[in-house]
């Protein structure tokens, strides 16, 4: 079952340009994370934010949760065309427990 | 490196020719599993696998077998494989430990079943 819809499907920005990707999903989690996928590659894993947490920072990103709304975002700044990939958030119910994920956000940066 | 790695890669077979999908890890993690991605429907979970011995199914199970005989190998099993069962897959490992929540994916294996 999908746990974790992100929004928008697609975004088509210029490289310098913030990307915002949001995620929301329906039950209460103990951590989500964001994963990027060049295409038909493996996954590789962004952030991981916990459900005590409201905003964490790596670098270029910004991700933040609420939990209330049971909604986070992704914010990419300063983008470049080298972040042109999927985007997924994925959410754990609870420690020890399966991974679900979103379908995804295919972000295309533009020189 | 640490690494999960999968094998084949890339397979062409027929409708019903059992294929195996190999997937190991040299990271010495207990939890492991298998995820299909079709377009349009994001990843799907079909098994997991907390440690030797113990696996459970995931969200899309039918049709596929795994074994956990070893902690770093998690094979995937197609007895007879049918079209729909066309997709990417992905093996991917985690540690058990608190904090330790990242997963680690292979590289896919694209699975064409005629």
């Amino acid at each position: 079952s999908q746990q974790g819809e992100e929004d928008p499907q697609a975004l088509s920005i210029q490289e310098g340009e913030n990307a915002t990707m949001n995620c929301s999903y329906k039950t209460s989690i103990n951590n989500l994370q964001w994963y990027r996928q060049n295409s038909g590659r493996g996954l590789v894993h962004l952030i991981l934010i916990r459900s005590n947490e409201r905003e964490k920072h790596s670098g270029r990103l910004r991700v933040t949760l609420d939990t209330s709304k049971k909604s986070s975002s992704l914010l990419i700044t300063a983008s470049r065309a080298a972040d042109t990939a999927s985007y997924f958030c994925a959410t754990e119910i609870s420690g020890y427990s399966t991974l679900t994920f979103g379908k995804g956000t295919m972000l295309l940066v533009s020189p | 490196e640490a690494q999960v790695t999968q094998n084949p890669r890339y397979l062409i077979t027929v409708t019903g020719k059992k294929l195996t999908v190999t997937c190991s890890q040299n990271m010495n993690h207990e939890y492991m599993s298998w995820y299909r991605q079709d377009p349009g429907l994001g990843l799907r979970q079909i098994y997991y696998s907390m440690n030797v011995e113990v696996t459970d199914k995931g969200d899309v199970p039918e049709g596929y077998k795994v074994s956990r005989k070893e902690k770093r190998n998690f094979p995937l099993i197609l007895e007879s494989p049918s079209p729909n069962q066309t997709s990417l897959y992905f093996c991917a490992s985690r540690s058990g430990g608190a904090g330790q929540e990242t997963q680690y994916f292979g590289p896919g294996t694209r699975l064409l079943v005629l």
